[in-house]
């Protein structure tokens, strides 16, 4: 079976910085593209970035640019979310995703929650 | 990269169907087939549900079908049951491996 772990998550204040990580299994996880969706409290879902499936090439919304940086370990079947810089708008549990056939995710983690705060 | 448009709220009898639009522009509804739609039961991850505007996974309820008319999207869901009641997300492609989703929509059961 299918299985994306996310840890990492945590209370940190303004400006501070946390790495996600996501645990993937049941699946070639070098074949597949990745990405980061996000949710605020009480909010809708929000696409966070993408990663090919080598690592080469990667994306990112306007609101995180420059701020978060998005990795993999594809011998480690990890996924990884550098978050600097945060803001309290950053609040939110962040999910990874599996992408398929590139245009929508088949299976999510159960998420995990970052809360920035003074 | 502004949110699609949902409606916040829907709500229908056991047995009835309803509707959830989704809403985007001719950057990303309007120019591809690839609008996925989400269930999402509270404090859970959400759930794949249609793909390609009107696939079904593997699982996933006859009852569940979308369509797409030009930058509007649609979810239908008939035969309404208690547990559909949820929260509905829809995402589009964007091009550029770059998506965005809907502003949600929470389905009520009455």
């Amino acid at each position: 079976d299918v299985q994306l772990l996310e840890s990492g998550g945590g209370l940190v204040q303004p400006g501070g910085s946390l790495r996600l990580s996501c645990a993937a299994s049941g699946f070639i996880f070098g074949s597949y593209a990745m990405i980061w969706v996000r949710q605020a409290p009480g909010k809708g879902l929000q696409w966070v970035s993408t990663i090919s499936a080598s690592g080469d090439n990667t994306y990112y919304a306007d609101s995180v640019k420059g701020r978060f940086t998005i990795s993999r370990g594809n011998s480690k079947n990890t996924l990884y979310l550098q978050l600097n810089s945060l803001r309290v708008d950053d609040t939110a549990v962040y999910y990874c995703t599996k992408v398929a056939g590139g245009d929508y995710f088949d299976y999510w983690g159960q998420g995990t929650l970052v809360t920035v705060s003074s | 990269q502004s949110a699609l448009t949902q409606p916040a709220s829907v709500s229908g009898s056991p047995g009835q169907s309803i509707t959830i639009s989704c809403t985007g522009t001719s950057s990303d509804v309007g120019s591809y087939n690839f609008v996925s739609w989400y269930q999402q039961h509270p404090g859970k991850a959400p759930k794949l549900m249609i793909y390609e505007g009107s696939r079904r996974p593997s699982g996933v309820s006859f009852r569940f079908s979308g369509s797409k008319s030009g930058n509007t999207a649609s979810l239908t869901i008939s035969g309404l049951q208690a547990e559909d009641e949820a929260d509905y997300h829809c995402c589009s492609y964007a091009g550029r491996s770059t998506y965005v989703f809907g502003t949600g929509t929470k389905v009520t059961v009455l």
